[in-house]
């Protein structure tokens, strides 16, 4: 089965710095993916930013970046040049079979 | 671009009422998920359909049941509802391949009982 851990519960930034969220993951597929999601105070889930586990290169979304590192089994979130619309609850997820499985999410919080 | 679609946003019901959650998946979408996410959790997996037939089911309470339809959209029915079922419900599509095309989520029904 997968398991996702993300490890801080807490993060804190100042505006325009950068901010690195951990994920590890444990899966038995040869074949995988890792999402990242934003849900802010509101509610919604929004998708930041997906990487494929036979992709070459780490993700890149805007300011978004994923820090891949297989052989570790880690997807870390990178957030450059934080904003104060940055605050909010971020998951990582991974596939399981027919459901995405979620990490239990780290918050975090930019400050002025 | 189309999104998930899920009414109502909010919801109160009293204990002991039932409630419908609907949820309108992108349009090609062909799988639809069905989340709960309680105060400061993360979303627990209930139900999944894939070309409306039940492919997964998580953690669905027993008073719980979902179905899709012919035009793929998704409701989720609870009866008997207790105190601990006031959550948020996520209702996410994607292609039978998430892997390639993501999950898109619905922004959710907040249900609240009374």
């Amino acid at each position: 089965a997968q398991k996702i851990t993300q490890t801080q519960p807490g993060m804190f930034v100042q505006e325009k710095e950068a901010v690195t969220l951990d994920c590890t993951y444990d899966t038995s597929d040869p074949s995988y993916g890792l999402f990242w999601y934003k849900q802010p105070s509101s509610g919604e889930m929004i998708f930041l930013i997906y990487q494929g586990s036979y992709d070459q290169q780490n993700a890149t979304e805007g300011r978004y970046s994923l820090n891949f590192q297989k052989a570790r089994k880690s997807a870390n979130l990178v957030i450059s040049a934080s904003q104060l619309g940055d605050s909010a609850m971020y998951f990582c997820a991974i596939p399981g079979f027919q459901k995405l499985v979620f990490g239990t999410g780290t918050r975090l919080l930019v400050s002025p | 671009a189309a999104g998930v679609i899920q009414s109502p946003r909010h919801l109160i019901k009293e204990k002991r009422e039932t409630a419908t959650l609907k949820c309108y998946p992108i349009p090609r979408h062909d799988t639809v998920y069905w989340y709960q996410q309680g105060p400061g959790q993360d979303p627990q997996f209930l139900i999944s359909f894939y070309e409306k037939m039940q492919s997964d089911k998580g953690s669905i309470p027993d008073r719980f049941s979902a179905q899709q339809f012919s035009d793929y959209h998704s409701e989720l029915n609870m009866s008997s509802l207790e105190l601990g079922d006031s959550a948020l419900y996520f209702c996410a599509s994607s292609y039978p391949s998430g892997l390639d095309y993501g999950y898109t989520f619905g922004s959710g029904t907040r249900l609240t009982v009374v």
